[in-house]
């Protein structure tokens, strides 16, 4: 089975600092992507990327940067953490191929006081 | 714009039931369709995904069809039984594989024991 692991499941920030969120996935696959999740708003796509050193903005990209320096992992940097980031924050992965699923981690929850 | 909707947000039944979930896309034009589970504080699972050029899906006490013309997907879930509680998502992939995949907002899902 995929396995895509998320490198906290519970993380605590000040207002202003640098956060690093890490996600690695086993399975060689080409797509990852970064989502948040608020009660009554859904998922939102952050970024994704393609394919290594590529990256691609989604639909709430302000606040955040990503990096992709190995196929297998996939970071979410905030730059400046502000307590409306406060969120779930989910990664996944697919294959390029045709009749992809998506793989979720099990998510990070980030509080920023 | 594609838009995924999926109504009641919040659905109790018995234990035993048969029960379907609801899911609806305002643009037809989708590559695929897949279902998520997902418990709370967790990622979310796949559970079935379905082709655009396919009607159904099934994985045991699960059936997922898809209805294109009318933008429109159900989940069918047999005998349920309390341990399938839980929040049930749906998201479409548009027409070119490489573009986005829109999640609705979920429908919570309590079976009674």
């Amino acid at each position: 089975d995929v396995k895509v692991t998320q490198s906290s499941r519970y993380l605590v920030k000040r207002t202003g600092e640098k956060v690093f969120l890490e996600c690695v996935q086993d399975m060689d696959h080409e797509n990852m992507f970064w989502y948040r999740q608020d009660p009554g708003l859904g998922l939102r796509l952050i970024y994704f990327s393609y394919d290594v050193k590529m990256k691609e903005k989604g639909d709430i990209p302000e606040g955040y940067s990503v990096s992709r320096e190995k196929k297998e992992r996939f970071s979410l940097i905030l730059e400046s953490a502000s307590t409306n980031q406060t969120s779930m924050y989910l990664c996944a992965s697919s294959l390029t191929a045709g009749g992809e699923k998506l793989f979720f981690g099990s998510g990070t929850q980030l509080s920023v006081l | 714009k594609q838009e995924v909707t999926q109504i009641p947000a919040a659905l109790s039944v018995p234990e035993g039931e048969n029960l379907v979930l609801n899911c609806s896309f305002t643009d037809s034009a989708i590559y695929n369709l897949q279902w998520f589970r997902q418990d709370p504080g967790k990622g979310l699972t796949s559970l079935l995904l379905i082709q655009s050029s396919q009607r159904e899906q099934t994985s045991g006490r699960l059936n997922a069809s898809l209805d294109k013309s009318s933008g429109r997907s159900t989940l069918y879930i047999a005998a349920s039984q309390p341990g399938d509680s839980a929040t049930y998502l749906c998201a479409v992939r548009r027409q070119n594989r490489d573009d986005k995949i829109i999640f609705g907002k979920g429908t919570r899902l309590h079976i009674l024991p």
